[in-house]
């Protein structure tokens, strides 16, 4: 079962705009949560992190909220701009843990 | 200093077959991870080594094992290859625990036929 999701498969944004990319867990055991951005033919890629005793990391133009109550965390992108087109996954562990948990993506589309 | 590296990068095989793809992890990281990349399952956990020992498996068939050596280096094998495991297949690399910052290799696409 999927413990990590991203509802949305595709988001489009113009540029300069926020991008609002968004996930939902449900396992209360995870603690540390990242995203990563993936470019075709490519590994993902680290972009930020936060654990369950934050609820906002912030760098540069990227920004992570989490709230544990609702098992809901975001990515803010601001601002857009056309290189960020990628796909983006959420993940989540549990401080023990060895694994990450992924969502299945958003596929970002930036255009100018 | 170098990233993860992966080989074959795309590998291509038959029904029945088995295959092993390599992982090189970041000189210093002793914990290399396992993920399979499908478009209807997104990245799924397979397996994690440390120190040649797994610490952690996923939910997938006894076809799907893998090992890690004394310089960390890791191989996955899949035997009795099915058409369902045509995928990309990640290998992560950490310092200690996963969750800390994972680096990824670029992947190995395998294709069974």
């Amino acid at each position: 079962d999927q413990q990590v999701k991203q509802n949305s498969p595709s988001l489009s944004v113009q540029e300069g705009r926020i991008s609002i990319l968004n996930c939902d867990y449900t396992n209360s055991m995870f603690d540390y949560f990242l995203w990563y951005k993936k470019y075709p033919a490519e590994g993902p890629t680290f972009l930020i992190s936060i654990s369950s005793i934050k609820d906002k990391n912030e760098d540069g133009r990227f920004t992570v909220f989490l709230n544990k109550s609702a098992k809901h965390l975001s990515l803010h992108i601001v601002p857009s701009q056309p290189g960020d087109s990628a796909v983006y996954f959420c993940a989540a562990s549990e401080f023990s843990g060895y694994a990450l948990n992924f969502g299945k993506g958003t596929s970002l589309l930036v255009t100018p | 200093k170098a990233g993860v590296t992966q080989t074959p990068r795309y590998l291509i095989k038959t029904r029945g077959q088995q295959v092993t793809l390599s992982c090189s992890p970041i000189s210093g990281h002793r914990s290399v991870s396992w993920y399979q990349q499908t478009p209807g399952q997104g990245l799924q956990f397979l397996f994690e080594y440390f120190s040649e020992t797994q610490r952690n498996k996923g939910n997938f068939p006894g076809r799907f094992s893998g090992r890690q050596f004394s310089n960390s280096r890791s191989e996955m094998n899949v035997s009795t290859l099915e058409l369902g495991d045509s995928a990309l297949y990640l290998c992560a690399s950490s310092s200690d625990r996963i969750n800390t910052e994972a680096f990824f290799g670029q992947g190995t696409r395998l294709t069974v036929v």
